[in-house]
């Protein structure tokens, strides 16, 4: 099976921060990964899909990029509404995987 | 609007069975992969069985065998029924559409004696 880690595992950081959190498979899955935020009681809201194609209604300020094995979800400027966890999935084996998650956090 | 809206879960106790369903409208439900996605409490999401237009199938290794994923494509509906279940297998279930892109509010299932 794939293994997707993720890191940080949490971060602080301020409105208006420039905020980067990293994916990395153990084999490669082309740009077969999608980034996803959660807040607390909530389902999960899709952000990115092919690694880096914003979904529609998604905020410009989230970017996805990477391919292969190395994949990155960036927030331009940290905005209230931001904090919350994030997560990365591979969807090109047949069986799926999460990252393990980052919890943003206000600093 | 998409609408996935899951249900039948609740408390059962370890080893019991349990069938969860998800009834879709606002797409064209034949069309899509379906999948079920958990998260325990506490804890991180964690993917659990995808079903394809065609029927093909899979699962994570940790419920392989004791889950089964169907659709019923005549009532736009996703069904996981899960046996032999376990203390671990409490979550809230959520359902997904195509590479899951769009989410129920997910159902609580606890297995607890």
């Amino acid at each position: 099976d794939i293994q997707m880690t993720q890191s940080p595992s949490s971060l602080s950081a301020s409105v208006g921060d420039r905020v980067t959190i990293t994916c990395r498979a153990s084999q490669g899955i082309r740009n077969d990964l999608g980034w996803y935020q959660q807040k607390p009681g909530k389902a999960p809201k899709r952000l990115i899909y092919a690694a880096s194609s914003l979904q529609s209604g998604v905020p410009s300020r989230f970017g996805g990029s990477g391919s292969g094995t190395e994949f990155t979800l960036t927030i331009s400027s940290l905005q209230p509404e931001d904090f919350a966890t994030y997560y990365c999935l591979q969807y090109n084996s047949p069986s799926w995987t999460f990252g393990q998650g980052t919890k943003v956090e206000i600093k | 609007e998409v609408q996935l809206v899951e249900s039948g879960g609740g408390l059962i106790q370890p080893g019991g069975s349990l069938r969860l369903s998800c009834a879709a409208s606002g797409f064209t439900f034949s069309s899509n992969s379906m999948s079920w996605v958990r998260q325990a409490p506490g804890k991180g999401l964690e993917w659990v069985s995808v079903i394809y237009t065609g029927g093909t199938t899979y699962y994570a290794d940790s419920v392989k065998g004791r889950f089964t994923i169907s659709r019923d494509n005549s009532k736009n509906t996703l069904y996981l029924q899960m046996n032999s279940l376990r203390a671990e297998d409490t979550a809230v279930y959520y359902c997904a559409n195509e590479w899951l892109q769009f989410w129920g509010q997910g159902t609580l299932v606890t297995v607890s004696s």
